[in-house]
């Protein structure tokens, strides 16, 4: 089953705007990771934040992290057409499997 | 190509018939692991393995189900009588361990099984 939850289920802007996904999940966590995936393809790791951070940056990619909340967001700036993708947060507790959200499915319209 | 690599990309088969996947992951990395993923769902996890044994199974891995990394390099995931439910993409990954528990997981392109 599911750890967590994405929310909003789907998202569509403008290519230009600011894209923010959020995360809930329902366990305690090692460390949270964000996953893309084109249509039918496999995922690409986007960025891994641990149980004691609370933000990291890489690029144009923001996440968030707060464990009182169990929740995370992730935020794209300046976003464009290629960053059309279904988006997965995934959480790994003290073991080495990976839970996964059920995925925001964002469209950037040129 | 450093990428993890699955073979075949696509298998189509008729119910009741078995299937092998292999999955080879990168080069240095000693933990690997399956996921299956449906449409319009995030990957759900199978089993892992550090080095050649295997760690941990879901309960999703029925007794159809079995998968090998025999010299701690590649792996096999083998369905046996395949039913229309195990259609799916079933996804590999690999990583490396090291301090501190941050090991990224980088992912294979999967295999798409389609059961008729």
């Amino acid at each position: 089953s599911q750890q967590g939850e994405e929310d909003p289920q789907a998202l569509s802007i403008q290519e230009g705007e600011n894209a923010t996904m959020n995360c809930s999940y329902k366990t305690s966590i090692n460390n949270l990771q964000w996953y893309r995936q084109n249509s039918g393809r496999g995922l690409v790791h986007l960025i891994l934040i641990r149980s004691n951070e609370r933000e990291k940056h890489s690029g144009r990619l923001r996440v968030t992290l707060d464990t009182s909340k169990k929740s995370s967001s992730l935020l794209i700036t300046a976003s464009r057409a290629a960053d059309t993708a279904s988006y997965f947060c995934a959480t790994r507790d003290s073991s080495y499997k990976l839970i996964f959200g059920s995925g925001t499915r964002l469209l950037v319209r040129p | 190509d450093t990428g993890v690599s699955q073979n075949p990309r696509h298998k189509i088969t008729k119910r009741g018939q078995n299937v092998t996947f292999r999955c080879d992951p990168i080069s240095e990395h000693n933990r690997l692991y399956w996921y299956r993923q449906t449409l319009g769902q995030g990957p759900e996890f199978l089993t892992y393995f550090q080095n050649e044994a295997q760690l941990e199974k879901s309960r999703l891995l029925s007794d159809r189900f079995s998968a090998e990394r025999p010299k701690g390099s590649f792996s096999t995931l083998e369905i046996q009588r395949t039913e229309q439910g195990d259609s799916a993409m079933y996804l590999c990954a690999s990583s490396y361990s090291r301090s501190g528990g941050a090991d990224e997981q980088f992912f294979g392109p999967g295999t798409r099984l389609t059961v008729l």
